[in-house]
């Protein structure tokens, strides 16, 4: 069963509209990330947590918000979404000591129009 | 800043045939990072093929095989024998071995393999 669950898998938004993007993880898992992916691009940071109530930034922050009210629950936040925004968005866990490995669910595909 | 660099998809090759994905990296804020293969099947998330954490060391899983070389700042991956299973996207990525493991990826190579 997936241990890093997201949702929705796919979403058309408008611009200047807001969007909110969830994960969920059963790992038990300390740390949590939000990625971005553009094509033909590798995966990047936008923010990441390594305890609920606690978010930090990411490589690329400008335009995101993040949330983590509870050690399972990861949220991306879009308050104004625009057409650059427009890719697929990965979350990811890891665990404090071992944190090596990040577990990914399978991807948002974000088109923002 | 730090980046990650590999080959240029998609890589088609013949089932059985050898692969190499070449990887090279660029840390300039790390001086010992942790470099990682993480492999995307259809449908699912990136999962964690191999990771090797010191230079010189080789890292294998499933028939892959890569070796951290310091040197030419590299992390190629290697196998022997593809399956048509095999066909997936591989990502080179490198980490700060410290709180936090922000990982920087490369691009991604889009692996198919044919009967």
């Amino acid at each position: 069963e997936a241990a890093v669950t997201q949702s929705p898998r796919s979403k058309v938004a408008v611009t200047g509209g807001k969007v909110t993007l969830s994960c969920h993880q059963t790992n038990n898992h300390d740390y949590m990330y939000w990625y971005r992916q553009d094509t033909g691009h590798g995966l990047r940071l936008i923010h990441y947590s390594y305890v609920a109530d606690s978010t930090e930034k990411g490589d690329i922050p400008d335009g995101y918000k993040a949330s983590r009210p509870s050690q399972e629950n990861f949220s991306l936040i879009l308050e104004l979404a625009s057409l650059s925004q427009t890719a697929v968005y990965f979350c990811a866990s890891s665990d404090w000591g071992h944190s090596y490995e990040q577990y990914f669910g399978p991807g948002t595909r974000l088109t923002v129009l | 800043g730090d980046s990650v660099t590999q080959t240029e998809g998609p890589v088609t090759v013949s089932e059985s045939e050898s692969l190499i994905i070449n990887c090279t990296y660029s840390a300039t804020s790390i001086a010992y990072p942790n470099l990682f293969w993480y492999v995307r099947y259809p449908g699912e998330g990136l999962q964690l093929l191999l990771k090797v954490i010191t230079a010189g060391q080789k890292g294998s899983s499933r028939g892959f095989e890569a070796t951290y070389n310091k040197e030419t700042t590299s992390f190629h991956l290697q196998k022997a024998s593809v399956q048509e299973s095999d066909s997936a996207v591989y990502y080179c990525a490198l980490g700060e071995p410290s709180s936090g493991q922000k990982l920087v990826f490369g691009q991604g190579t889009i692996l198919k393999v044919y009967l």
